[in-house]
């Protein structure tokens, strides 16, 4: 079945960039979604992009999409200590592990 | 409000006990799902449902049963088969429209029932 894999763990400094990487095996899909997680809470959608762009921009959020190496990244700009949280890359219904970004001061 | 709500948000169970685990939506979707989610290893799927009186095994649907006799509810039975039921169950839905194959549409997520089984 579809695998959806990313690494676990990223820890950055505030006001840095950060940069969370994806990588999907199932090529059929219209969208490609990043959701953020905050503890003990449901999963909401950050941001998303059709499967025919390269990149989406969407104020600190960027998406970059490498359908050729099946390879989806999101970039946070300015990255802030509320942004601390996991981060779950998704090929619907599929779900990556997510990784447990932490942004220090 | 619209919405997808999920309760209760802390369950206590005993070994060897089923218990539901209720989701509701008001959204009019089609679809809806049900994720287990363990520390360190993402959303596992356990079922998902696309239409009304259908549903279809997920990844790990053993010692789990579901129901959809309405479009708003998809209910979750943890069964007593089920060997590591505590976890963080999540449940979502999304349009789905017939036609365009599951999983191309924003799935919308409940805040999540943990149940733990002492």
């Amino acid at each position: 079945g579809e695998d959806v894999e990313q690494s676990l763990f990223l820890s950055v400094r505030e006001g840095d960039s950060s940069v969370i990487n994806c990588t999907y095996t199932d090529s059929s899909s219209t969208y490609l979604y990043w959701y953020k997680q905050e503890p003990g809470a449901g999963l909401q959608l950050l941001t998303y992009i059709f499967s025919n762009m390269d990149m989406k921009q969407d104020q600190r959020l960027t998406v970059l999409l490498n359908k050729k190496d099946k390879h989806l990244s999101l970039r946070i700009a300015d990255t802030q200590t509320g942004d601390s949280a996991i981060y779950f890359c998704a090929d619907l219904p599929t779900f990556g592990a997510g990784t447990r970004l932490t942004v220090k001061p | 409000d619209g919405g997808i709500t999920q309760s209760p948000k802390y369950l206590f169970r005993k070994e060897g006990q089923n218990v539901t685990l209720s989701c509701e939506q008001n959204l009019n979707h089609d679809a809806m799902y049900w994720y287990r989610q363990d520390p360190g290893q993402g959303l596992r799927l356990i079922y998902y449902s696309q239409i009304v009186n259908d549903f279809q095994k997920g990844d790990i649907a053993e010692g789990y049963s579901v129901s959809r006799e309405k479009k708003e509810s998809f209910p979750l039975t943890v069964t007593s088969a089920q060997k590591n039921p505590t976890a963080f169950y999540l449940c979502a839905s999304s349009i789905d429209p017939a036609g365009t194959g599951l999983g191309n549409t924003e799935a919308f997520f409940g805040q999540g029932t943990r149940l733990t089984v002492v």
